[in-house]
């Protein structure tokens, strides 16, 4: 079954560069969460997209923003990188409005490196 | 205090051992509670998902709701190498807004 893509899997860049990360959800999916998983810890909640617009709003800097397009996809951008965003950032994916039974799935993570 | 706590482990069993994995949560509106199991390097993979209190099965695993006590549990029976990784609780109250556990690593030693 198709899952959740994401590119790149790693991704080096200086500080104060810019890092554009792509999300594309599983199929006839609307719903896109991004989240932050630093070293050893549990994920972060960034911000989520439901049919195109922003859904929920979560503990993300306003150096980054992000965009879910007409075909579903979503990229989050981050600027002005800071060495502490170096971490693995996660999008999942879900049907919404199904009355709960879709559950989050996970892609296997961009790895960002900040230097 | 975090809404949802869980140990972190480290949890070492030998292979066919049954393993009980636990979390609890302090805020009552959460209706929906999920198992992820994540490989190092790799993205959390859903393992249960349930809604409300009660059990559900699927193969070797068991995950429990305890919404009176604010617990939940996941079991693994016959638990075996590959079963190693680290398993995240997680839990919500609309299908969004999702509230991890810390992980728990688990290693199954042949």
């Amino acid at each position: 079954a198709a899952g959740v893509i994401q590119s790149p899997r790693h991704l080096i860049k200086e500080k104060r560069e810019t890092a554009t990360l792509k999300c594309y959800p599983i199929p006839r999916h609307d719903t896109v969460y991004w989240y932050q998983q630093g070293p050893g810890q549990d994920p972060q909640f960034l911000i989520s997209f439901y049919e195109k617009m922003q859904s929920d709003k979560g503990s993300i800097p306003d150096r980054f923003s992000a965009q879910q397009f007409s075909d579903y996809h979503s990229e989050l951008n981050m600027s002005s990188l800071e060495l502490g965003d170096s971490a693995l950032y996660f999008c999942a994916s879900s049907l919404a409005g199904t009355g709960g039974d879709s559950p989050l799935h996970f892609g296997n993570g961009t790895r960002l490196t900040v230097t | 205090q975090k809404e949802v706590e869980q140990d972190p482990g480290p949890l070492s069993v030998p292979e066919g051992a049954i393993v009980s994995l636990n979390c609890t949560y302090s805020n009552s509106a959460f209706q929906y509670f999920m198992w992820y199991r994540q490989y190092s390097r790799k993205g959390p993979e859903l393992l249960m998902y349930t809604y409300s209190s009660g059990n559900k099965e699927d193969g070797r695993f068991t995950a429990q709701v305890d919404k009176s006590s604010k617990y939940i549990s996941l079991f693994i029976r016959d638990s075996q190498p590959s079963d190693s990784a680290t398993y995240l609780c997680a839990m919500s109250y609309n299908n969004n807004d999702m509230r991890f556990g810390a992980g728990t690593r688990l290693t199954v030693k042949p």
